[in-house]
């Protein structure tokens, strides 16, 4: 079946080290993007990228790096610039940025600074 | 920009009894609206959508939400809850190439 695989589910970062979070799918998508998800607060949107080689800032990316270099995989490295990193992470995919079909998720990755 | 607000972050209902989520949004457009479902230490799963057509939109697990334009209102409904429902909803909007949601509604069902 098609999907979404986020690795690892949890992750502990020690304070100074920049930690990697994996994403890939397999459901053809263009489209592939990274949600931060902290209590009360709802999703918000870190980077996205609408095709290979291109990625685009959301509205939180200040801390965060992120690469496309093969359609499946979108991995999002947590760096050490990023003061509150502990939170829950979750990375979706689309067919394309306009698409009405809405996204699906990954499974999440739980990120804990230690 | 959008904004989705879901009224009530915590609802709490008892088993069999009627389900009623809130959501309203602000757009000028007429926006794509969507419904997710989340489970502890899980991503979200669509529960139904409205793109175009009959505003009363029926989705999975019993689930139906209604667009009403003119209260810019996509409420989510269900006629009797199960212990199964018990979860977290969140109301989004996509409006252009953007998707907007909702701070997410945390729904307890009591025996």
């Amino acid at each position: 079946d098609g999907g979404i695989t986020q690795s690892p589910k949890y992750l502990f970062r020690k304070e100074g080290q920049n930690v990697t979070l994996s994403c890939e799918q397999n459901l053809n998508h263009d489209a592939m993007y990274w949600y931060r998800q902290d209590p009360g607060q709802g999703l918000r949107l870190i980077y996205y990228s609408q095709i290979v080689n291109d990625f685009q800032k959301g509205d939180i990316a200040e801390g965060y790096s992120v690469s496309r270099e093969k359609k499946e995989s979108f991995p999002l490295t947590v760096t050490s610039a990023q003061k509150n990193p502990t939170a829950f992470y979750l990375c979706a995919s689309s067919t394309d940025l306009l698409t009405r079909d809405g996204y699906t998720f990954g499974s999440g990755t739980r990120l804990t600074v230690v | 920009a959008q904004s989705v607000t879901q009224l009530g972050s915590h609802v709490s209902v008892s088993e069999g009894a009627l389900v009623l989520l809130r959501c309203n949004y602000s757009s000028s457009v007429p926006p794509y609206l969507f419904w997710y479902v989340q489970y502890p230490n899980q991503g979200l799963q669509l529960l139904l959508k409205y793109t175009t057509g009959a505003t009363l939109v029926k989705g999975i697990n019993g689930f139906e939400a209604e667009f009403k334009k003119s209260e810019t209102s996509f409420h989510l409904t269900k006629p009797s809850a199960h212990m199964s429902d018990a979860a977290e909803y969140f109301c989004a909007v996509k409006s252009f190439n953007k998707f907007y949601f909702g701070s997410g509604t945390k729904l307890n069902v009591k025996p």
